[in-house]
């Protein structure tokens, strides 16, 4: 199994400020030139929501102070200026093979 | 837009069997381009993904390895749901059951919390 790690655990940003999430891959997702990496936002009481596919195809609806990057093994979730509407759990997920494995998630706080 | 609605009960005795069921609308479960995901959650485990069944030219499954021995994972063409059945629950399958859409899971049910409790 690919296993996802993810730090910080959590990490407090003011408001307008930079928050980044870091993500890593026990062994590379790349298939067909494409890195199959999914991140989610969660809400308490909520299912997840995808945020981006293909580690930076931004998902229908998704604000672009949301941004994601990376490749091989290191994959980063940036929000460039955080609003109140940002607080949430946040997780990455690979789908190159089964089972499908998540990280076990950062909290954001103001 | 894909909705998924999930039903079924959120409440097993140990041993029993877990039945969910995952109505979609916006999409087909005979789709040849997309999968439908079981997955799970619990503060213990995290996210785990336990299955899913998709149509290409006839129907197929995949299953994870830690429920492999006791899931069923069926689709209903004409009603366009899938069905989760766990068998043999124990009070560690105590977790809130998710369907999902795709493999980046892009549309996702509401969520059911099942709890086995004797």
């Amino acid at each position: 199994d690919i296993v996802m790690t993810q730090s910080p655990e959590s990490l407090a940003v003011s408001l307008g400020e930079r928050a980044t999430i870091s993500c890593k891959s026990s062994q590379s997702v790349l298939f067909n030139n494409k890195e199959s990496l999914a991140w989610y936002q969660q809400k308490p009481g909520q299912p997840p929501k995808l945020l981006f596919y293909w580690a930076s195809a931004r998902a229908s609806g998704v604000p672009v102070r949301f941004s994601g990057s990376g490749s091989g093994t290191d994959f980063t979730l940036t929000i460039s200026s955080l609003q109140a509407d940002d607080v949430a759990l946040y997780y990455c997920q690979q789908y190159y093979s089964l089972p499908l494995t998540f990280g076990p998630g950062t909290k954001v706080e103001i | 837009q894909v909705q998924l609605q999930q039903s079924g009960p959120g409440l097993l005795r140990p041993s029993q069997t877990l039945s969910l069921t995952c109505v979609i609308s916006g999409d087909s479960v005979s789709s040849t381009t997309a999968a439908w995901n079981w997955i799970r959650q619990s503060p213990s485990r995290g996210f785990e993904w336990l299955g899913r069944t998709y149509y290409r030219s006839e129907w197929s499954v995949d299953y994870a390895e830690s429920v492999k021995s006791r899931i069923v994972i069926n689709a209903d063409a004409s009603k366009n749901q899938f069905s989760l059945q766990l068998l043999s629950v124990t009070p560690e399958d105590t977790a809130v059951y998710f369907c999902a859409r795709g493999w980046d899971l892009n549309s996702w049910g509401q969520g059911t919390l099942v709890t086995v409790s004797a």
